[in-house]
C-alpha cells in the first residue's frame, strides 16, 4: 500500500513550458486534491476531485488544470508556466464520500512535488 | 466565508518544555478541527483531529489539542517536547456541513527544538 504517490519530486521550467505533475492513490479514495504550498502561506487549494469525471475549481485555480479519468489518478497541468507557480505542490486524498465517521475528512498527503519556473 | 489564524509563525523552545500552538478559527457553521505535521522535505501527516464530543483531544506523538468553541480556539499542547518534534504544524477546518472534504489551512508555526 503505498498511499498517495507524486512525481516528479523536483523540476525547474522555463517561462511558458508546459507540464504535467503526476498523482496517484491505492486506496480507493473517491476524493482528490491539489494544493500549493508557499512560505508563510499555509496550503492553498488549487482543483479537486469528488470522483472519477468530476473536478472544480478551488481557491487558487488560474493556470492549472486537472482531469480525472479514473479513481486513482488526478494530474495537474500547468500550460504556460509563469515564476508565480513557482512553489511546493502536494497531492491529497481522501475517504470523505464513504460516511465513515470517525476518518471522515482526514487527507492523506503525497510527499509532494517542488517547482521552479525561472 | 472560513478562516484560519496561526498566532505564531514561528516557535523556539528547548527540549523537554512545555509548548502551545495557537489556532482560532473563524466560521459562522460548524467545522470539523484538525492539526497536521509537516517534517522537513515530507508531505503533511494527520497529528489528531476533532469532530464531536469530548473538547480534549489526544493525538500521535504525545500531542494534544483542545477545542474551545467560545473562543473558537484549538490550541496544539505537548507537555515535554523533543528534537525529533522539530517541524512545521498547521491548523485546518472543514465544514460539518460539506460534502466535498474540501480544508481550509492557516498559515503554519514552525517549531524548532533547541538541545
Amino acid at each position: 500500500n503505498a498511499g498517495v504517490t507524486q512525481t516528479p519530486k523536483f523540476r525547474i521550467l522555463k517561462i511558458g513550458q508546459s507540464m504535467t505533475l503526476q498523482c496517484a492513490q491505492d486506496m480507493n479514495h473517491n476524493y482528490m486534491y491539489w494544493y500549493r504550498q508557499d512560505p508563510g502561506m499555509g496550503l492553498k487549494l488549487i482543483y479537486y476531485s469528488v470522483g472519477a469525471g468530476i473536478t472544480d475549481k478551488g481557491e487558487v485555480p488560474n493556470g492549472y488544470n486537472v482531469s480525472r479519468s479514473t479513481t486513482e489518478d488526478f494530474p495537474l497541468r500547468l500550460e504556460l508556466a509563469a515564476p508565480s507557480q513557482t512553489s511546493v505542490y502536494f497531492c491529497a486524498s481522501s475517504d470523505a464520500g464513504t460516511r465513515v465517521f470517525s476518518s471522515y475528512n482526514e487527507q492523506f498527503f503525497g510527499p509532494g512535488t517542488r517547482l521552479t519556473v525561472l | 466565508a472560513q478562516s484560519v489564524t496561526q498566532l505564531d509563525s514561528q516557535v523556539p523552545v528547548f527540549e523537554e518544555a512545555p509548548v502551545e500552538l495557537r489556532c482560532n478559527y473563524s466560521s459562522s457553521v460548524s467545522v470539523y478541527l484538525f492539526w497536521y505535521v509537516q517534517y522537513p522535505n515530507q508531505g503533511l501527516q494527520l497529528l489528531l483531529k476533532y469532530l464531536s464530543g469530548s473538547t480534549l483531544v489526544k493525538g500521535i506523538n504525545g500531542f494534544e489539542a483542545e477545542f474551545n468553541k467560545s473562543q473558537t480556539s484549538f490550541h496544539l499542547r505537548k507537555p515535554s517536547v523533543h528534537i525529533s518534534d522539530t517541524a512545521e504544524y498547521f491548523c485546518a477546518v472543514s465544514l460539518i456541513s460539506s460534502n466535498t472534504g474540501k480544508l481550509i489551512f492557516g498559515q503554519g508555526t514552525t517549531l524548532q527544538v533547541k538541545p
